[in-house]
């Protein structure tokens, strides 16, 4: 599995753009990156997921670049209730098999008022 | 909007005793995972299953973890003889397959004293 690097943590502030990047050097050609994002006490939760160039949902923006060798999530006007810890994973979509995600430690995001 | 289960929120028991955590899986997912998470570390993969039987299991699932789905709904996870580094936190998830996006549950705490 390719091993993935992010910033421990990141603070900001209420209304703010944050974008968090994750380094995948090792990603292979058919591994996806997949965001989670995880509140204290409670289990993970998957935000977006792409394979290439940009997708976005009504939650956050991913961008890939065309060497995939990381990505950034971007989280549009960030409130306090975004405060959480966000994983990056890379991994096969084995097409109809089950997969188990390797969470790293993720980067613990303090939004600030 | 359909989610993933688990009972108890919270479990304690002593040392050597055994423990059987339940979840509820989303009705149409065929891929069930349990994973752990303690206290201040990572989430940690510990077994898949799929189709009745286990798929893929970490180092950590060893002969004091079994899993089980008795009837068609409920997932269990049983440690027989627990001990006090099974304290942790132990997620149940659920997919269709494929693309990495499992939905957790909310959790058990289990105390091992």
């Amino acid at each position: 599995l390719a091993k993935t690097t992010q910033p421990i943590s990141m603070d900001s502030y209420e209304g703010q753009e944050v974008n968090i990047t994750c380094s995948h050097n090792n990603i292979a050609t058919n591994d996806y990156i997949t965001w989670y994002q995880q509140f204290p006490s409670q289990g993970p939760r998957f935000i977006i997921q792409g394979y290439k160039t940009k997708v976005t949902n009504e939650v956050a923006s991913l961008f890939i670049p065309a060497d995939r060798k990381s990505s950034t999530l971007s989280l549009p006007r960030v409130s306090l209730s975004d405060t959480a810890v966000y994983y990056c994973l890379v991994g096969p979509s084995n097409g109809n098999a089950g997969n188990m995600l390797t969470f790293g430690g993720g980067t613990r995001l303090m939004v600030k008022p | 909007e359909p989610e993933v289960t688990q009972t108890p929120s919270h479990q304690v028991t002593q040392m050597g005793q055994e423990v059987i955590l339940r979840c509820v899986p989303i009705s149409n997912h065929l891929y069930f995972y349990w994973y752990r998470q303690i206290l201040g570390q990572k989430v940690e993969f510990l077994v898949s299953f799929y189709n009745n039987e286990i798929s893929e299991k970490s180092e950590i699932f060893d002969d004091q973890f079994s899993v089980e789905r008795p009837d068609g709904s409920n997932f269990t996870l049983k440690i027989r003889s627990t001990k006090l580094e099974d304290s942790a936190m132990y997620f149940c998830a659920s997919d269709r397959g494929g693309y990495n996006e499992q939905f957790f549950g909310p959790g058990t705490r289990l105390t091992v004293l």
